[in-house]
């Protein structure tokens, strides 16, 4: 199986601030990655897929970028509606694997 | 709009079966695989099954291989997810996931198994 190992585990940032998650495959996946967010008593909504392409109605703050084994997601100017949790998961193989998430809050 | 419904949790007993449905509308469900994923409380995602959108292929997470079986029905554009044997660390709020990537996720269903 491949692991998904997701950094850091919490995040405190300001308002504006720009803010970097990174994941870490145990294998090349060659871009098959997409990064959830999950906002407290909701279902996860895809932000990006295929590593880098943006869904329908995300924020352009919002990018992903990366290749092979290590993947990253951007929020630039940090709003406070990005409070939430963020999973990275891969989708190149199975069983589909998730990384453990990313908790975000305001400072 | 694409909409996912859940329904069909509850509390159960170890060793019970119990069967979820997924209703899909707002997009061409016979053309998408359909996944299922789940979350304990408070913990992260785990992802469980997937069916392609013709049902020739199905994969499953080993941590519920034997005991899981998903299914569709393109005419009633309903996914399933039927449960048996279950277990205490099946409890979880259960997920639909349309497609390869999960661009659209239902509200959740959950299911408890406690004696």
């Amino acid at each position: 199986d491949i692991q998904m190992t997701q950094s850091p585990a919490s995040l405190s940032a300001s308002l504006g601030e720009t803010v970097t998650i990174e994941c870490r495959a145990s294998e090349d996946i060659y871009n098959g990655l997409a990064w959830y967010q999950q906002k407290p008593g909701k279902s996860p909504q895809l932000l990006i897929y295929n590593a880098n392409s943006l869904h329908t109605g995300v924020p352009s703050r919002f990018s992903g970028s990366g290749s092979g084994t290590q993947y990253s997601l951007k929020i630039n100017s940090l709003q406070s509606e990005d409070v939430a949790s963020y999973f990275c998961q891969q989708y190149y193989n199975y069983p589909l694997t998730f990384g453990s998430g990313t908790k975000l809050e305001i400072k | 709009e694409v909409q996912l419904v859940e329904s069909g949790g509850g509390l159960v007993k170890p060793g019970s079966s119990l069967k979820l449905s997924c209703v899909a509308s707002g997009f061409t469900f016979s053309s998408y695989g359909m996944h299922w994923i789940r979350q304990a409380p408070k913990k992260g995602l785990e992802w469980i099954a997937l069916i392609y959108y013709d049902s020739s292929n199905k994969y499953y997470a080993d941590s519920v291989k034997g005991r899981f079986t998903i299914s569709r029905d393109n005419s009633k554009n309903t996914l399933y997810l039927e449960m048996n044997s279950l277990r205490s660390e099946d409890t979880a709020m259960y997920y639909c996931a349309k497609s390869e990537f999960g661009d659209y996720w239902g509200q959740g269903v959950m299911v408890t198994v406690s004696s």
